[in-house]
């Protein structure tokens, strides 16, 4: 089955730890992005790459870090320096050609709580 | 102002009745624009993409304005699996014209 997938579903951090949250698509999708989303709110940019190797931030990149060694894979690193991390966190990823954007696919999300 | 705007609602309406959500977007440039469902504490998933001339899918559809900078989406025949949350997305002026998404308009239909 092609889709993305994101691990774990719900993570627990005490504050002052570092924790990684896994994307993989199978999708063959140049590009993949990471989304913020708080209760009632709506979607926030975290960082965007287009193509391997390469990433870009978004609205609200403090705090946060990414890779991007290999097409299929797009890890996001919640830092220390986020002073509020917990809130739903959105993998996606779509098809991308000559600065034009097509539809993004969603992972299922990981929940991510601070003790 | 917000680069889209949505009215969060929520919007209460019974089976079987036709209600419209507006979005407007502030990118003038905006190419591309879709329509996104959101169920409680769930990803959002495609509803379907906006094309200038209008398209339908079913029992919804969806119009654009580039004049007044709006998209609309129309549901008729509500049912109760309609309820949830609709997001709507356009291209932003920031980050590449990556997209921006809205906050969403929540739907409740009540048998």
């Amino acid at each position: 089955d092609g889709g993305i997938t994101q691990s774990p579903k719900y993570l627990f951090r005490k504050e002052g730890q570092n924790v990684t949250l896994s994307c993989e698509q199978n999708l063959n999708h140049d590009a993949m992005y990471w989304y913020r989303q708080d209760p009632g709110q709506g979607l926030r940019l975290i960082y965007y790459s287009q193509i391997v190797n390469d990433f870009q931030k978004g609205d609200i990149a403090e705090g946060y870090s990414v890779s991007r060694e290999k097409k299929e894979s797009f890890p996001l690193t919640v830092t220390s320096a986020q002073k509020n991390p917990t809130a739903f966190y959105l993998c996606a990823s779509s098809t991308h050609r000559d600065n034009s954007y097509n539809e993004q696919f969603f992972g299922p999300g990981t929940r991510l709580t601070v003790l | 102002r917000k680069e889209v705007e949505q009215d969060p609602g929520p919007f209460n309406v019974p089976e079987g009745a036709t209600v419209a959500f507006n979005c407007t977007y502030s990118n003038s440039a905006s190419q591309s624009f879709f329509w996104y469902r959101q169920d409680c504490r769930k990803e959002p998933k495609l509803l379907m993409s906006v094309y200038s001339s209008g398209n339908e899918d079913g029992r919804f559809t969806a119009q654009l304005n580039r004049a007044s900078q709006y998209i609309s989406l129309l549901i008729r025949d509500s049912k109760l699996s309609d309820s949830a949350t609709y997001l709507c997305v356009a291209n932003g002026a920031n980050y590449g014209q990556n997209f921006v998404f809205g906050p969403g308009t929540r739907l409740s239909v009540l048998p």
